[in-house]
């Protein structure tokens, strides 16, 4: 499985944009790019994927260059509650069958005040 | 509600006592498995299923064992448990139709 890069934290005004970079330069042809996070000692929560296409849900866009190297989770308005670890991983689908996965320590964003 | 369920949430053990984390999913997932978390380290897959009746190790399976029995229960086994497996562990199974990991709230163990 590919593995994925990421800073180890970030700092990012409250009400800003929080944008997180991601690198995954050996990453497959049928492999998504996933990214989760995980509040104090919770369990990790999904929050958006995406194949090849930028990807926008009600918490997050995700962008992916072409070359599906590196992608970006924009988080628009961060919010206080978005202090968080984000963990950027990339994995098969369903179709590609699932197996070892690996998280990585990921981002620590703390929203500031 | 769709979700993960593990028990127990919290425990406290002592070396070589055989203790049993259970994990149940009410969503007919066929995958599940199971992580564990250490400070520094990430999460890190111990063994997965990708369905009943067949398990496989992940990164760290040493000291750990699986069973899939049936489609809903995944329990992780220590069978002699030693201070190296304090963690935090997370199960967690995926959703083939929307393609998502769903994990369930941690259990964190502590070996004395």
């Amino acid at each position: 499985d590919a593995k994925t890069t990421q800073p180890t934290s970030m700092d990012c005004a409250e009400g800003r944009a929080a944008n997180l970079p991601c690198n995954h330069s050996t990453i497959s042809g049928n492999e998504y790019v996933y990214w989760y996070r995980q509040i104090h000692s919770q369990g990790p929560q999904y929050i958006i994927h995406g194949l090849k296409n930028n990807e926008t849900n009600e918490m997050a866009s995700l962008i992916i260059t072409e070359d599906r190297k590196s992608s970006t989770l924009i988080l628009p308005h961060a919010t206080l509650r978005d202090t968080a670890v984000y963990y950027c991983i990339v994995m098969k689908g369903n179709s590609g069958g699932y197996q070892k996965v690996t998280f990585g320590t990921g981002t620590k964003l703390q929203v500031i005040p | 509600e769709a979700q993960v369920t593990q028990n127990p949430r919290y425990l406290i053990t002592v070396t070589g006592k055989k203790l049993t984390v259970t994990c149940s999913q009410n969503m007919n997932h066929e995958y599940m498995s199971w992580y564990r978390q250490d400070p520094g380290l990430g999460l890190r897959q111990i063994y997965y299923s990708m369905n009943v009746e067949v398990t496989d190790k992940g990164d760290v399976p040493e000291g750990y064992k699986v069973s899939r029995k049936e489609k809903r229960n995944f329990p992780l086994i220590l069978e002699s448990p030693s201070p190296n497996q304090t963690s935090l562990y997370f199960c967690a199974s995926f959703n083939s139709g929307a393609n998502v990991l769903t994990f369930g709230a941690g259990s964190r163990l502590t070996v004395l």
